[in-house]
């Protein structure tokens, strides 16, 4: 596609419960990054897909989390068990083949998660 | 290891004043480094980036930043503050060995008063 499409825009769900917040990157772009935003807080790095290699999960907070990506392009991130405190902005950006430390990212307008 | 720091999490400037937003990296190679803006409920858009061509890098809306490799700085200028302007700014790294992953910096709310 044009850009980064991520659904749903927003999500409010009670505490306990799964979510999935869903990624379709650029067309083309082998690589494929989720972060979280929380309010008032920077950037948090939660993991990258790059190709068929295995995902660099280090970011992930806890194993309450977890991502997929099927076919080497659109991406799922899984939460279980939602607390509180994952109430946040997930913003999923890609970027070119071995190429987001040169060319940057293109990010997705973000999905807004409120756990109620 | 790469990080940056960018000082002031609030700036406030008039409409039309100097807008001067600062990034200061740490890297143990040469660095790329990347402004991004955040307008609300939006993601994040490329400003402009620093490849290591020339070192005054100019992108859109009329920003520019000049990287300054004895100062460890990538500071974000515009002449002229619009009120369009007001968003969240965000400094990122990475190295020039080729990895892919940026790193943001905590982010620079800008207001412009009119």
């Amino acid at each position: 596609g044009a850009g980064v499409s991520q659904s749903p825009s927003n999500k409010v769900t009670e505490k306990g419960k799964d979510v999935e917040l869903r990624c379709d990157p650029i067309s083309g772009h082998t690589a494929l990054y989720w972060y979280r935003q929380s309010l008032g807080q920077g950037l948090e790095f939660l993991i990258y897909f790059q190709g068929n290699s295995a995902p660099d999960k280090s970011g992930l907070p806890s194993d309450r989390f977890s991502a997929e990506r099927t076919g080497g392009s659109v991406s799922t991130l899984t939460i279980q068990r939602t607390q509180q405190e994952d109430s946040a902005v997930y913003l999923c950006a890609s970027s070119p083949v071995s190429g987001g430390g040169y060319y940057g990212y293109t990010f997705g307008s973000g999905t807004r998660l409120t756990v109620v | 290891a790469q990080s940056v720091t960018q000082l002031g999490s609030h700036v406030s400037v008039s409409e039309g004043a100097l807008v001067l937003l600062r990034c200061n990296y740490s890297s143990s190679v040469p660095p790329y480094l990347f402004w991004y803006v955040q307008y609300p409920n939006q993601g994040l858009q490329l400003l402009l980036k620093y490849t290591s061509a020339a070192t005054l890098v100019k992108g859109i809306n009329d920003f520019e930043a000049e990287f300054k490799k004895s100062e460890t700085s990538f500071h974000l200028t515009k002449p002229s503050a619009h009120m369009s302007d007001a968003a969240e700014y965000f400094c990122a790294v990475s190295d020039q060995t080729g990895a892919n992953n940026l790193f943001f910096g905590t982010g620079t709310r800008l207001t412009v008063i009119p």
